[in-house]
Parts: structure tokens; sequence; C-alpha cells
């Protein structure tokens, strides 16, 4: 079936610090998500994008968050000072369409913020 | 808040039988999801449903959104079955994210 790829698996940094959490969606999808999973927890949506913008967006997705996707290239999430409680595993996921489309998910990235 | 309410939360199967795992919504939704992540942590879309039921292989899922619930159904399980199986479902109020449940853990046995 379709594949969305997340880059990295793992990262591993220090409080304050910033990163850049990447995916490569399905090439011929035109919606992107980013979830949060907090271990033991259910995740949790983040927010959606299409055509270069924030279409939607959740009471999760703090100031410090940010999505783009520049030229075709990696949809990103940076997250812009890290705070303890970012520690999570993030998933990617896209779709074709947006209301009630099937959604395609990434294997997600384990962010460990210490 | 909307839930999803999945059980069992775990499972545990021999090869060859069969089981039902199941999904209670407390709002009314659009259409459900069900997938499977493997031991690699890849999460595999098993079935979408907007209303009805559907059949793959050895899985059949039902969703009735009137009665806010969906199945699925394992039949003849094997070992490669093992996982942990998510739902989640689009609110009819806002059905552009899905909505999760907790997952349940399914072991395989010879």
């Amino acid at each position: 079936g379709p594949k969305v790829l997340q880059i990295p698996s793992h990262q591993i940094i220090d409080m304050g610090q910033m990163v850049t959490l990447n995916c490569d969606p399905v090439s011929n999808h035109l919606y992107f998500y980013w979830y949060k999973q907090i271990l033991g927890q259910q995740m949790e949506f983040l927010v959606n994008f299409y055509n270069g913008k924030v279409m939607e967006k959740s009471k999760l997705f703090k100031d410090q968050f940010s999505v783009e996707r520049p030229d075709g290239s990696y949809f990103t999430l940076k997250i812009q000072p890290t705070a303890l409680e970012d520690s999570a595993v993030y998933f990617c996921a896209s779709s074709w369409g947006r209301r009630s489309y099937e959604q395609y998910f990434g294997p997600g990235t384990r962010l460990t913020v210490l | 808040g909307d839930q999803v309410e999945q059980s069992p939360s775990a499972l545990s199967l021999h090869e060859g039988t069969g089981s039902a795992l199941r999904c209670n919504f407390t709002t009314t939704m659009r259409a459900v999801q069900w997938f499977r992540k493997n031991s690699r942590g890849s999460l595999i879309n098993l079935f979408y449903l907007a209303s009805g039921t559907k059949e793959n292989g050895r899985l059949k899922s039902a969703f009735d959104s009137k009665e806010r619930y969906s199945t699925l159904h394992i039949r003849d399980a094997q070992l490669e079955d093992s996982g942990t199986y998510f739902c989640a479902g689009f609110n009819v109020g806002d059905n552009s994210k899905l909505i999760w449940g907790l997952g349940t853990s399914l072991v395989v046995n010879p």
C-alpha cells in the first residue's frame, strides 16, 4: 500500500534545543497531518496542512510548533524551543482529500527531550 | 470530549482460532479506520469504512454510525497477526482528523 516515511526514527535532544521532524508523504496526496502519542495514551491530532497553509490545529499545537513543506520536499514539524512535555512519538500522515478521507501513516519519530 | 472506547485492551489467541475486537464511540462518527501496528512500529491500514461491512482475507470489519460502534473480526488467526490493533473515527462534526482508541494488543500463540 501507499507508504509514508519519517526521518529520523528516534531523536534525543536537550530541553530548549530546536528539533525538526521530517516526513515524506504519499506522492499524490494533498493533505498532511501530524499526530502526537505520549506513552500509554491515545494518539492525538496536532495539525493538518494543505497548499502551504495550516488548515486546522489543536490545542496541543503550541506556539513553539511550526509546520512547512517547502517546494514539495519533506513535510516538517519544527519545535523551537523544546520542552520536557514534548517527549512523545510523532506520527505523520497524509491523505488525498481532507474531510473523512483515508489517512496513511508513517512509523513515527520517537522524540526524547532531556 | 470525543472518545473511542476500544475493547479488549489485550487478547491472546491460539493459531487457527478467531475473535472480535470492538470500538464504541461516544459521538457519531462519519467513517472509521482500522490499523495494525506491527513489530517494527509501522501502522498498516486494514480498513476504511463509511458504513456497512468489508472483508479482506481473514479479516472482516463492520461499522454502524447510528449505533456508534465498529468491529473487527479475525478468523483463523496466524502468528503474523500479532500486533496492536487500533480503530480511529472521523467525527461528523469535525471530520478532518482521526480520533483514536487506545488499541488492542493481540498475541497469537502456536
